[in-house]
């Protein structure tokens, strides 16, 4: 099911703005989320309809959309951030989820 | 704390079925929509399919390539939801995670630790 679109990696220098955007058509119509997840570790929600942070998540972690598109803004970024992040919404019944985007901080 | 839980996964033989079990504890199990994501070695996350909670029919979900190969139940007693594969190919490989659809957040929140199945003769 990947009916979103994201780019394959981003990069981005310590202390700066990384930004994750993620396509599609359904996103018009439904609420965007967004998971970290590192390797060996299980996904952690950091974003949920379209800009709220979960309890935990640090404030440097927003979301946004605007059309088809959400976008992932991670400020400040720590080398601790460097995970991969994917996009998910719903189509109806359908859990919609993107490939997935490696955050490369260096 | 609310807590969920895999297990069930190991090494298995193509063609050979495995039921995964999804343990909650710590939360009103019965009332909520539990999903099943995996991820295959060196992919991305792959979204396998949920189950409603009793409430909302305790119907299932899943996906489309994987529509006659899996089934997904619960027994809300036991606060477990299972994950029924059939047919395994090599291409089942991976973590296996049970994760919870919070409900009210469109999007899934509690997420277990995976468990890893292996197809392989």
């Amino acid at each position: 099911s990947y009916e979103v679109t994201q780019p394959t990696s981003v990069s981005v220098s310590p202390g700066q703005t990384a930004t994750i955007t993620c396509s599609g058509d359904k996103l018009e119509e439904t609420y965007a989320c967004w998971y970290q997840k590192k390797t060996g570790q299980s996904p952690v929600l950091v974003i949920y309809q379209n800009n709220k942070r979960p309890s935990g998540i640090p404030e440097r972690f927003s979301g946004s959309k605007s059309g088809s598109t959400a976008t992932l803004t991670i400020s400040a970024t720590q080398t601790t951030d460097e995970a991969d992040y994917y996009c998910q919404a719903w189509d109806y019944t359908t859990v919609l989820f993107g490939r997935g985007t490696q955050l490369i901080v260096l | 704390e609310e807590q969920l839980v895999e297990s069930g996964g190991g090494l298995v033989q193509p063609g050979r079925s495995l039921r995964l079990s999804c343990t909650g504890s710590g939360l009103r199990f019965g009332d909520f929509t539990f999903a099943w994501f995996r991820q295959a070695p060196g992919k991305g996350l792959e979204w396998v399919g949920y189950i409603r909670s009793k409430g909302y029919g305790g119907t299932t979900e899943t996906a489309a390539s994987l529509k006659g190969k899996i089934t997904i139940s619960r027994d809300d007693s036991k606060s477990i939801a299972y994950l029924q594969m059939n047919s395994l190919k090599s291409e089942d490989t991976g973590v296996y995670y049970c994760t919870r659809d919070h409900g009210g957040w469109n999007a899934f929140d509690i997420w277990g630790q995976g468990t890893m199945v292996t197809v392989s003769s």
